[in-house]
């Protein structure tokens, strides 16, 4: 089973300033990997796939990066809404599926 | 457009059993494959079961694993979790999720409390 590390566990950013998450694989995934955005009372959300691939309807600030063991996602200017617990998942070797444990993006 | 709904949640005593269930609407549900994913509260995602488009390929955690059972059928538009020999452990909001590799959609949830 592919262990997924997520760092840091929680992100304290002012809005409109940049946020950078990452998630960390035990083996590679070449570029495997999906970010879900997942707020309180919600379920989650796709925002990216295959690493860097936007889904539909996920703004620009959103960009994923990253291959084979290390990926980051970042936020480029935060916004009110995106204050919320962020996800990675690989889907390179399966079953599992597997997630990261998540990281909290707060206001400062 | 696009939307999964889950129901049969609620509250069950240790060793008891709980059937989920999953309506799907506004794609074509025996295109995709479908999964169950849980939340138990204040943790992480937990990837729970599988199914394929043609239910030919069955995948469990685990930690599930000869207690629960994936199913679906595609003249319904349904997906099914049955939960058996439950445990403390399994309460968990339960997700109905579509996506084979990834999920591109996800239904609000249903919550499972195993409690005596």
């Amino acid at each position: 089973e592919i262990l997924m590390t997520q760092s840091p566990a929680t992100l304290s950013v002012s809005p409109g300033e940049r946020a950078t998450l990452s998630c960390r694989a035990s083996q590679s995934l070449t570029v495997n990997l999906a970010w879900y955005q997942q707020k309180p009372g919600q379920a989650p959300r796709l925002l990216i796939y295959g690493a860097s691939t936007r889904a539909t309807g996920i703004p620009a600030r959103f960009s994923g990066s990253g291959s084979g063991t290390e990926f980051t996602l970042t936020i480029s200017s935060l916004q009110s809404e995106d204050f919320a617990v962020y996800y990675c998942q690989q889907y390179n070797n399966w079953p599992p599926w597997t997630f990261g444990q998540g990281t909290k993006v707060e206001i400062k | 457009q696009v939307q999964v709904v889950e129901s049969g949640g609620g509250l069950v005593k240790p060793g008891g059993s709980l059937r989920l269930s999953c309506a799907a609407s506004g794609f074509t549900f025996s295109d995709y494959y479908m999964s169950w994913i849980r939340q138990a509260p204040g943790n992480g995602l937990e990837w729970v079961s599988y199914i394929s488009s043609s239910g030919s390929s069955i995948y469990y955690a685990d930690s599930v694993k000869g207690r629960f059972t994936i199913s679906r059928d595609n003249a319904r538009n349904s997906l099914y979790l049955q939960m058996n020999s439950l445990r403390a452990e399994d309460t968990a909001v339960y997700y109905c999720a579509r996506g084979r590799n990834f999920v591109d959609s996800w239904g609000q949830g249903t919550l499972v409390t195993v409690s005596s």
